[in-house]
This record gives structure tokens, C-alpha cells and sequence, in this order.
């Protein structure tokens, strides 16, 4: 099983549509924990840290749920500009080094 | 201020053949990471820089070889490149290993093996 799973989509969306995605991690000892986003042919940029707490960025909101050992990505009013491929990176304490999803795909349509 | 930067931007060899790809990033970042990503199977680490004068194997290093050459340089050297070393080639740096800290990205390298 590979260590952070996320569902590849792509997800088809409407503009001003309200979209979800979740991502998994198998190792109980990840620390921290990061939505990156990577438009095509491009590289990865920072979307935003994932708090214990959760945390709000205008459109976008990141939750982390320990217990079941995954976090979300919500994305309010998408825009055809949020079309793109959204990556999770779960850092595991000790190791320090980065685990990446395979990424989810998001398409938003007019 | 460049961010990280990488050269070339693509590149086409012959199996058998070297090559070195060069990374360098003007932010006074500590680390430093190659990554590979190929189609389905997100970004995966190859070798990474806690540190200058530091280098560590990441979760792909078999084929590869790196030098982090000073503190804004980190190179990656494929000695016999192979038809599955085609790839695209990200270089990343952060100001250090500890976990919270953003990871900044270059443009990429496209490397095709025939």
C-alpha cells in the first residue's frame, strides 16, 4: 500500500461549483502536512499547510482528521483557474522527508 | 530573486550516454531535492541535502549520483542513462529538513532515454 493515496479523478466541475478531496496516509507518525499545486507541464507550488486545526485560505479550506489518517482539500466557488492537479505531502516525524500523492486532477468547465 | 532554477530544460540522450543536471536556488535555503515524476506516479525523491556537505538517498537512488557543490548548488548525475530514466526532473529547496517548511520548486528538466 503506498504510503499517501489520493483518488487521481479527474473530478468535472461546473464554475462556482463546491469540491472536495481527500487524501490518505498510512504511516500513524506523519507530522506535517501540505496541499501542493501543480498546473500541467509545470512545477509544484505551495497551495497551503494543513493545520490540526484546519485552516481557511479564502476559497480554500484544509482539514486533518488523525483518527482516520487522512486530510481534505475544499475548494468553494471553483474557478475555471482552479483546474489543475492538486498534490498531498505528508512529512513523517524522524525522517523529515516528503511523501507525495499521485495527485488528483480537477477540471473546472464554464 | 530567480527561485531555484535548473538547466537544461530538456534533454534527449542515447542509452549509455552521462549527463549532469544542474539546480540552483538564490533564496540561502539549507536543503535541497531532486525529484522524478513520471505519468501516475506523483514526484518521488531521489536524493536529497539536509545541509551543504550532507547528501542522502531518497526513495528512488539506484542509477543516480549527486553533489551539493556549495550551498546554492545541487547537482544530479546519471553516469548510464536507460530508457527508464525517462522522466521529468524537479529540483526543490527549502530553508531546512524540519518538516514545516515550504518546498520551492524549478521549472524542470524533460529527459528522454532512447
Amino acid at each position: 500500500r503506498k504510503e499517501v493515496e489520493q483518488d487521481p479523478g479527474p473530478f468535472n466541475v461546473p464554475e462556482g461549483a463546491t469540491v472536495a478531496f481527500n487524501c490518505t496516509y498510512s504511516n500513524s507518525a506523519s507530522q506535517s502536512f501540505f496541499w501542493y499545486r501543480q498546473d500541467c507541464r509545470k512545477e509544484p507550488k505551495l497551495l497551503m499547510s494543513v493545520y490540526s486545526s484546519g485552516n481557511e485560505d479564502g476559497r480554500f479550506t484544509a482539514q486533518l482528521n488523525r483518527a482516520s489518517q487522512y486530510i481534505s482539500l475544499l475548494i468553494r466557488d471553483s474557478k475555471l483557474s482552479d483546474s489543475a492537479t492538486y498534490l498531498c505531502v505528508v512529512i513523517t516525524g524522524g525522517s523529515y522527508i516528503p511523501t507525495f500523492g499521485r495527485g488528483t486532477s480537477l477540471i473546472v468547465h464554464p | 530573486n530567480a527561485g531555484v532554477t535548473q538547466t537544461p530544460k530538456f534533454q534527449v540522450l542515447k542509452t549509455g550516454q552521462s549527463m549532469t543536471l544542474q539546480c540552483a536556488q538564490d533564496m540561502n535555503h539549507n536543503s535541497m531535492y531532486w525529484y522524478r515524476q513520471d505519468p501516475g506516479m506523483g514526484l518521488r525523491l531521489i536524493y536529497y541535502s539536509a545541509s551543504e556537505g550532507t547528501t542522502d538517498k531518497g526513495e528512488v537512488p539506484n542509477g543516480y549520483n549527486v553533489s551539493r557543490l556549495n550551498k546554492r548548488e545541487f547537482s544530479l548525475r546519471l553516469e548510464s542513462a536507460a530508457p527508464s530514466q525517462t522522466s521529468v526532473y524537479f529540483c526543490a529547496s527549502s530553508e531546512s529538513t524540519g518538516g514545516g517548511d515550504t518546498q520551492y520548486f524549478g521549472p524542470g528538466t524533460r529527459l528522454t532515454v532512447l
